[in-house]
């Protein structure tokens, strides 16, 4: 089966621009997540979708990050305006739905984004 | 606050010779625990999980691991190292907490296996 799908795969923008990363989760995968990994780090979570609804976007700076899975598949993680500690790479990972917490969650290659 | 320790930024080991990574964790309950492998320029890929059951959980590429209740432990192990296991490695462990599946990831150990 097909994997986790992501666009762009880098990016470069300028402070105070706005830039938008686009996932694709695998086929059927109804719980999608989004996670900001800097440099040195392990991933950290920003914001979880359960087929279109959000269950956790504690972690997501909302005064510059939205996201979007309106039709329950494809999803928008937007920056607006982008700072340079945003600079990071976008990991889009999916997982069956399933609310025990065994799934195992599929990551996609990833954004990196570089502000400049 | 619950966390995820990786203890050695980077592990060096002969080609043919075992190898181990370490991982400890303090979160409260009985968590679920997962092993991920990253290549440069590509994303996590899953190598193995310990949910309940056996101690030693094996899992892809000839990997398994090893759950330690007592130490809160979940070391990866490998019996005979490749060179193309080189690699960067995440422990990741997801709280049973109500709500939300979030994986707490360590901060990565580079595995450099040498020919």
């Amino acid at each position: 089966e097909a994997g986790v799908a992501q666009s762009p795969r880098y990016k470069i923008i300028e402070k105070r621009q706005s830039v938008a990363f686009w996932c694709n989760p695998i086929s059927g995968h109804a719980t999608l997540y989004w996670y900001q990994q800097i440099l040195g780090q392990g991933p950290k979570l920003l914001i979880q979708f359960q087929n279109n609804g959000v269950v956790d976007d504690s972690q997501l700076p909302k005064d510059r990050f939205s996201a979007e899975r309106l039709k329950g598949v494809d999803s928008t993680l937007k920056i607006q305006p982008a700072k340079l500690e945003d600079s990071a790479v976008y990991l889009c990972a999916s997982s069956r739905i399933g609310m025990t917490g065994q799934e195992t969650q599929y990551f996609g290659p990833g954004t990196r984004l570089l502000v400049l | 606050a619950q966390s995820v320790a990786q203890p050695e930024d980077q592990v060096n080991v002969a080609e043919g010779n075992p190898l181990t990574v370490k991982c400890t964790y303090s979160v409260s309950g009985n968590p679920y625990l997962f092993w991920y492998v990253q290549y440069p320029n590509r994303g996590l890929q899953f190598l193995l999980k310990y949910i309940t059951g056996d101690n030693l959980v094996k899992g892809s590429y000839g990997f398994e691991a090893e759950f330690n209740k007592s130490q809160t432990s979940f070391h990866l192990k490998k019996p005979s190292a490749l060179v193309s296991d080189s690699a960067l490695y995440f422990c990741a462990v997801r709280p049973l907490t109500s709500g939300t599946y979030k994986y707490i990831f360590g901060t990565g150990t580079r595995l450099k296996v040498l020919a």
